[in-house]
């Protein structure tokens, strides 16, 4: 069983175009992460959910919000796409926020470009 | 200048060599330092987290924190080839208001040639 789970793998789309990146966990845990990985292998922390609430909210485009319709499940919608957007986009969870050693599960990863 | 820099690499070496992973950081509230792997087209995994200085061991992995100076290493012993992947230091303060953000390096691309 896939402990992290996000759809889908791949996602090319028009710049201007309004996408959706899921993401569920099946571990329990509390807490959930979106980060965005660039070309580079820079990996950087956008948003993070405590149990459907919003803990962490990095300097982010407005065009991109998060929604966590229970503490399993972590959507990303961004309007308006940009070239500057394609990247490779994680899910991740954790049992709590900010635990002393807490391992953070990554999920497969959306490699999205857009075009 | 960023939080945490990483060496980018690549870094290509043969089989059973002794590879050196280095990060620094800027921040002296961080307190947690982890490494992570990352395989190609997979996310990442937790390889060893430790919080104090001095070394931790795992197989043939070894973890050095040096608060003083700010610098992380991982080192791997007798490097097989599916030891070649990306590996990510990140760091962390833990608790209070950081809700387990972590910030990381940007990565070391290693290959191990047989």
């Amino acid at each position: 069983d896939t402990a992290v789970s996000q759809t889908p793998k791949y996602l090319v789309t028009q710049m201007g175009n309004d996408k959706s990146i899921k993401c569920e966990q099946n571990l329990g845990h509390d807490t959930m992460y979106w980060y965005k990985q660039d070309s580079k292998k820079f990996l950087k922390i956008m948003f993070s959910y405590n149990n459907k609430e919003l803990i962490i909210n990095e300097t982010v485009p407005n065009r991109f919000s998060p929604k966590s319709p229970d503490k399993a499940h972590l959507n990303l919608h961004i309007n308006s796409l940009e070239l500057g957007d394609s990247a490779v986009y994680f899910c991740a969870s954790s049992l709590i926020a900010g635990g002393i050693g807490e391992t953070q599960y990554f999920g497969p990863g959306t490699r999205l470009l857009v075009l | 200048q960023k939080e945490v820099e990483q060496d980018p690499g690549p870094l290509s070496v043969p089989e059973g060599a002794i590879v050196s992973l280095n990060c620094t950081y800027s921040n002296s509230a961080f307190q947690y330092f982890m490494w992570y792997r990352q395989y190609s087209r997979k996310g990442p995994e937790l390889l060893m987290y430790t919080y104090s200085s001095g070394n931790k061991e795992d197989g043939r992995f070894t973890a050095q924190v040096d608060k003083s100076s700010k610098y992380i290493s991982l080192f791997i012993r007798d490097s097989q080839p599916s030891d070649s992947a990306t590996y990510l230091c990140a760091v962390t303060n833990a608790g209070g208001t950081s809700y387990g953000k972590l910030t990381f390096g940007q990565g070391t691309i290693l290959t191990v040639h047989p």
